[in-house]
């Protein structure tokens, strides 16, 4: 069966600094789809970045990046020089291209960026 | 990046009392979905749909009923609330299946008493 697993139930970090996030998934699917959402404080889920699994470069959007580990069936969330708004609830999601269309989600890492 | 909105944002109803949830995406989207958050369950999905006319089921269906009536609108019925039905409910869309990325809606707070 799929799932999504984030371990870091919360992580606290002062202000630029760089913070990682971890997840790990299981599936039993050799082609899928891995997806970082982050949910502010008003309930907004927002689309952060993706990596597909047939891809062996880490994805880079701005100032975050992934470090996916197929082996481990791992994909940190790297957040460089990290801001107060950055403050959130980031989701760790998955998809199996073989699969029915939604989307897998882990139980989310509160992230307290501070001054 | 995609538009998808909501409403109401927020709704309070009894129980027993019939709510509509609309959800409309401006993107040409095929895929839209109904997804509902609580806490100690993460987002679950309740039905989606990869057209006008179109419904699928989703993880947790029972008590729900959706209709996409064209490509831009889904809505999300509650014809007999119940307090177990009160979350956090969002729309999502995408263009076409698994291979893309979905994008929410702001979510609608939803309390049954």
């Amino acid at each position: 069966a799929q799932k999504v697993t984030q371990t870091q139930t919360s992580i606290s970090v002062m202000e630029k600094t760089t913070v990682t996030m971890d997840c790990v998934y299981e599936t039993q699917d050799s082609s899928y789809f891995l997806f970082w959402y982050k949910q502010t404080a008003s309930g907004e889920i927002v689309f952060l970045i993706r990596q597909d699994s047939y891809k062996k470069e880490n994805a880079t959007v701005g100032h975050y990046s992934l470090n996916f580990q197929k082996p481990k069936s791992s994909i940190g969330l790297i957040i460089t020089a990290t801001q107060i708004e950055d403050s959130a609830v980031y989701f760790c999601a998955m998809r199996e291209e073989g699969g029915s269309a939604k989307l897998i989600f882990g139980e989310g890492t509160k992230l307290t960026v501070s001054s | 990046e995609a538009a998808v909105t909501q409403s109401p944002r927020n709704k309070v109803t009894v129980t027993g009392g019939n709510v509509t949830l609309s959800c409309r995406q401006t993107n040409s989207h095929n895929y839209m979905y109904w997804y509902r958050q609580d806490t100690g369950h993460g987002l679950r999905l309740i039905h989606y749909s990869y057209g006008a006319g179109n419904l699928q089921i989703g993880d947790v269906p029972d008590g729900y009923k959706a209709t996409r009536t064209t490509q831009e609108d889904f809505f999300l019925l509650l014809e007999l609330a119940s307090p177990s039905q009160t979350s956090l409910y969002f729309c999502a869309s995408s263009t076409r299946g698994n291979q893309d990325t979905q994008y929410f809606g702001p979510g609608t707070r939803l309390l049954v008493l």
